[in-house]
């Protein structure tokens, strides 16, 4: 079955904690992005990868890192967690960069900072 | 400055009935793309219909069309014969380049 799997789907922990999220597709997409969603803010996209070890800064990247060194995988870190990056998270990939390629979302990832 | 605006918090149709999402949009590309999504209470977002700058006719996906009004800037969702289960958050979605953004989206509410 062709999907993104993010982990873990819940998580509570303290501020300045390292945390991972991980993201894995099983559809050979290029195209990877990592987004955040805010109630009365949508989604906003916080880094994005074209392809593997190619990443980029979407529009709100600060306090968050990427790394992609697998093209299947593309893990968000937080290096030193804060409170306002309480939020509930999305990975997205697609097939290349087609402007009609539709995102393929994971189920989220619920991040709370205390 | 936003670049995508839906301007309905929340919407209420009644069960069978028509209902249409607004969209706007600001970009000074000439190529883009326009997405809908629907977010259930459950969570996941799922992807409903695109509609490409250049395509000259409204995209159409069962109940659910796309009105494009290209020189307005606005890609609104028409849902016809609603569901209950069309009960969701509602994302209107433009992809620049490589950067997609997404409206704040509307909360799509069905009476039966």
């Amino acid at each position: 079955e062709a999907q993104v799997t993010q982990n873990p789907r819940y998580l509570i922990t303290v501020t300045g904690k390292k945390l991972t999220v991980t993201c894995s597709q099983n559809m050979n997409h290029e195209y990877m992005s990592w987004y955040r969603q805010d109630p009365g803010l949508g989604l906003r996209q916080i880094y994005y990868s074209m392809n593997v070890e190619v990443t980029d800064k979407g529009d709100v990247p600060e306090g968050y890192k990427v790394s992609r060194k697998e093209k299947r995988n593309f893990p968000l870190i937080l290096e030193s967690p804060s409170p306002n990056q309480t939020s509930l998270y999305f990975c997205a990939s697609s097939s290349g960069l087609g402007s009609n390629q539709p995102q393929h979302f994971g189920d989220g990832t619920r991040l709370s900072i205390l | 400055a936003q670049k995508i605006t839906q301007t309905q918090p929340g919407m209420f149709v009644q069960e069978k009935e028509a209902v249409t999402l607004d969209c706007t949009y600001d970009t000074s590309d000439q190529s883009y793309g326009l997405f809908w999504y629907k977010q259930p209470s459950s969570g996941e977002m799922i992807f409903l219909i695109y509609q490409g700058s250049y395509d000259e006719q409204n995209a159409t996906e069962g109940r659910y069309s796309l009105n494009f009004q290209k020189a307005r800037k606005s890609a609104n969702l028409v849902i016809s014969a609603s569901q209950l289960g069309d009960s969701a958050m509602y994302f209107c979605a433009m992809r620049e380049g490589v950067i997609m953004r997404f409206g704040a989206g509307t909360r799509l509410t069905v009476k039966p």
